[in-house]
């Protein structure tokens, strides 16, 4: 099955400076690779998701990356800010399961 | 705006209960997902449906079990609870269908069940 490594599992930045999350993958099926944001005592939301015919895709301050050959996607965040605070988690689906990195917990120090 | 609700935020069980968490999603997806998730451990599927009265097991099914007897509503079952079951349990719902943006996962408020 899919496993999902995730790197850092913990972050500080900065306020203002950048921060990048990174993931790797092991099933070349999966398709699917969305990007998780949960505050404390808070559900998961999505904040961005990438498909595997595409090598980046940008909102705003947010982007991520896919390198499908190397099996790794990253998460970059710029001009951090203090509500960007929280754990992020990565994921990989190959259309019906989805696999889940450990999260990475981000705080940004104003 | 996809709304997904879990029955409890907070539950209390003694070992040996039989527990149901229950899921309800008001957009007519197709796939239901349960997960725990536990610190430094992620979110870990346990169950998913991807239809009524369908179910597949995920990762770690061992002491659930799940129904599915509408479209709406996945509830999962812990037929006798045990201490190492103590978790936060997050229910996620997507479209299907196989269409691109139609496996988006949607998730609900959670549920911190502790058994003691």
């Amino acid at each position: 099955g899919e496993n999902v490594e995730q790197h850092p599992s913990t972050l500080s930045v900065q306020e203002g400076d950048s921060a990048v999350i990174k993931c790797t993958y092991s099933d070349s099926a999966s398709n699917y690779f969305p990007w998780y944001k949960q505050e404390l005592g808070k559900r998961p939301q999505l904040i961005i998701d990438i498909r595997s015919n595409v090598g980046e895709k940008k909102d705003q301050r947010i982007a991520v990356t896919l390198n499908k050959t190397a099996k790794h996607f990253s998460l970059h965040i710029t001009e951090t800010q203090p509500e960007d605070s929280a754990v992020y988690f990565c994921a990989a689906s190959n259309g019906n399961q989805f696999y889940f990195g450990t999260g990475t917990s981000l705080t940004v120090i104003p | 705006d996809v709304k997904v609700t879990q029955s409890s935020r907070y539950l209390v069980k003694r070992t040996g209960e039989k527990v149901f968490l229950e899921c309800v999603q008001d957009m007519d997806h197709e796939n239901m997902f349960w997960y725990r998730q536990d610190p430094g451990l992620g979110l870990r599927l346990i169950y998913f449906s991807y239809d009524v009265k369908m179910k597949e097991k995920g990762d770690i099914p061992e002491g659930y079990s799940v129904s599915r007897e509408k479209k709406e509503r996945f509830s999962l079952i812990l037929e006798s609870a045990s201490t190492n079951q103590t978790s936060m349990y997050l229910c996620a719902s997507s479209p299907g269908g196989g269409q691109e943006g139609t496996d988006t996962q949607y998730f609900g408020p959670g549920t911190r069940l502790t058994v003691l």
